[in-house]
C-alpha cells in the first residue's frame, strides 16, 4: 500500500530533551516536507527536500533540523525542544515531473507535546 | 503574514444545501490553487485543484471558482452530505511547487 508513516504517533517529552521523528514513504517520490498544524493556524511549512542531499527552509524552520540522506527518509530533528514546539506534525511527499506533480500525499501525523 | 486568508472559520450547512468556502491571497507568484479535505486524527488529503489559467474546475459535487484579477478563490460543495463534515483547507504554490502556503482552515459542518 502507497503511503507516507511517521513514527512516533504521539510523544511527550520535557524541554531541551532532543528527539527525532521519522518519515518515510514507499512511493518513490523526490520531494518530501513538514509541516506544524496549530488551532487556529493551519499547516505551516518547516522545511522541504527536492530530492536526496537537497533541503530548503519553508515558513517555519526555526527550532527544527531535517536530513535527507535516502530518497524514503526525511527525519524532523528537534535538537532542543520547547514548549512552544508542542504541536501535530505532518510530513508529506510527492512526485516530481508528472501530471500531477503538486499532489501531496500527507502521514497519519504525530502530536508532540513538550512539557 | 498570512499570505493566504481563508474564511470562515466555521461554517454550518443543512444537508443538500450548498457549502462555500472563499480564500484570497497576495503573492502574484502564486501559480496552483489546491483545496485539501481534512477528517479528525487524519493527515489532509488533495480535494481538487486549479491552476489561474482556468475560472472554474468542476469534479463531482466540488467546484473551484477562481477570481484572477481579484486574486480570490472559493471552493463550492454542492448537495452537501454529512460525510463532507471536515476540516477544509485551501492553499497555494509557486510554479514549481516547492512550497506550499496553506489557509488556516474552515470546520464545515453538514447537520442531517
Amino acid at each position: 500500500e502507497a503511503q507516507v508513516t511517521q513514527n512516533p504517533r504521539y510523544l511527550i517529552t520535557v524541554t531541551g530533551k532532543k528527539l527525532t521523528v521519522t518519515c518515510s514513504q514507499n512511493m518513490n517520490h523526490e520531494y518530501m516536507s513538514w509541516y506544524r498544524q496549530d488551532p487556529g493556524l493551519g499547516l505551516r511549512q518547516i522545511y522541504y527536500s527536492m530530492n536526496v542531499e537537497v533541503t530548503d527552509k519553508g515558513d517555519v524552520p526555526e527550532g527544527y533540523k531535517v536530513s535527507r540522506k535516502e530518497k524514503r527518509n526525511f527525519p524532523l530533528i528537534l535538537e532542543s525542544p520547547s514548549p512552544n514546539q508542542t504541536s501535530l506534525y505532518f510530513c508529506a511527499s510527492r512526485e516530481t515531473g508528472t501530471k500531477k506533480p503538486y499532489e501531496q500525499y500527507f502521514g497519519p501525523g504525530t502530536r508532540l507535546t513538550v512539557t | 503574514q498570512q499570505q493566504v486568508k481563508q474564511s470562515p472559520q466555521s461554517l454550518i450547512v443543512q444537508k443538500g444545501g450548498i457549502s462555500i468556502i472563499n480564500c484570497a491571497y497576495e503573492n502574484t507568484a502564486f501559480d496552483y490553487f489546491p483545496w485539501y479535505q481534512q477528517f479528525p486524527g487524519k493527515g489532509p488529503a488533495l480535494l481538487i485543484a486549479i491552476r489561474p489559467d482556468v475560472s472554474e474546475k468542476k469534479e463531482g459535487r466540488f467546484t473551484i471558482s477562481f477570481n484572477k484579477s481579484a486574486k480570490q478563490f472559493s471552493l463550492h460543495i454542492m448537495d452537501s452530505q454529512p460525510g463532507d463534515s471536515a476540516t477544509y483547507f485551501c492553499a497555494a504554490s509557486p510554479s514549481g511547487y516547492s512550497t506550499l502556503t496553506f489557509g488556516k482552515g474552515t470546520m464545515l459542518l453538514v447537520s442531517p
